[in-house]
């Protein structure tokens, strides 16, 4: 089956730049997905990366190494905004479904 | 506006009770999901489906069943036989764009009275 390791907590100061990395281990890989949670809210897709490298979409980056089964997601020019609960996902190993891992929650202090 | 709709926001069950969860899209998407998360944990997935008609089992189907008798509806029932439902319910779809994108309703916390 699919498993991903990520680590739970992250704190970070406004302004700085703080990186999530993310681990998997599947059977079948399609690419590697980013969603972002605020504390009772819906997740909300933020990147995916099929091909390695690194993709880059405004302050927030993502990267894939698919030889290290590794991926991360770049947070740049932290905001208290950013507060929020980060997932790494990777689809089944049909390809139907995304599975996720547990979340990292990063708080962001001023 | 396009988008996944849920009701309830909060739902109560009594014990030994069947509910019922709602989830509508008008993105027009072939799939459609259901999550579970607990606090402090990630998603778990319920049961998906790819098209009318057809669902398949998650990690953690036990105690849980859905239909999806049109594009726009995938309800899930919470049985009796799911012994700790107390939870918040995340339903998505995707459509035929990039493989890792779904997109979330606003969710369902279900408490047992």
């Amino acid at each position: 089956g699919q498993s991903l390791e990520q680590p739970s907590e992250v704190t970070a100061v406004e302004g700085a730049i703080v990186q999530i990395n993310c681990t998997y281990q599947t059977s079948g890989f399609y690419g590697l997905s980013w969603y972002q949670q605020h504390d009772g809210g819906a997740p909300t897709f933020l990147s995916y990366n099929g091909l390695d490298g690194l993709e880059e979409t405004g302050r927030f980056s993502s990267f894939l190494s698919r030889s290290d089964s590794y991926g991360y997601l770049l947070l740049q020019e932290l905001q208290m905004k950013d507060s929020a609960s980060y997932f790494c996902a990777v689809l089944n190993q049909a390809g139907t479904a995304l599975i996720f891992g547990k979340g990292t929650t990063l708080s962001v202090s001023s | 506006d396009g988008g996944i709709t849920q009701s309830p926001k909060y739902l109560f069950r009594k014990e030994g009770q069947n509910v019922t969860l709602s989830c509508e899209q008008n993105l027009n998407h072939d799939a459609m999901y259901w999550y579970r998360q607990d606090p402090g944990q990630g998603l778990r997935l319920i049961y998906y489906s790819q098209i009318v008609n057809d669902f398949q089992k998650g990690d953690i189907a036990e105690g849980y069943s859905v239909s999806r008798e049109k594009k726009e509806s995938f309800p899930l029932t919470v049985t009796s036989a799911q012994k700790n439902p107390t939870a918040f319910y995340l339903c998505a779809s995707r459509g035929q764009g990039t493989p890792g994108t779904q997109y979330f309703g606003p969710g369902t916390r279900l408490l047992v009275l």
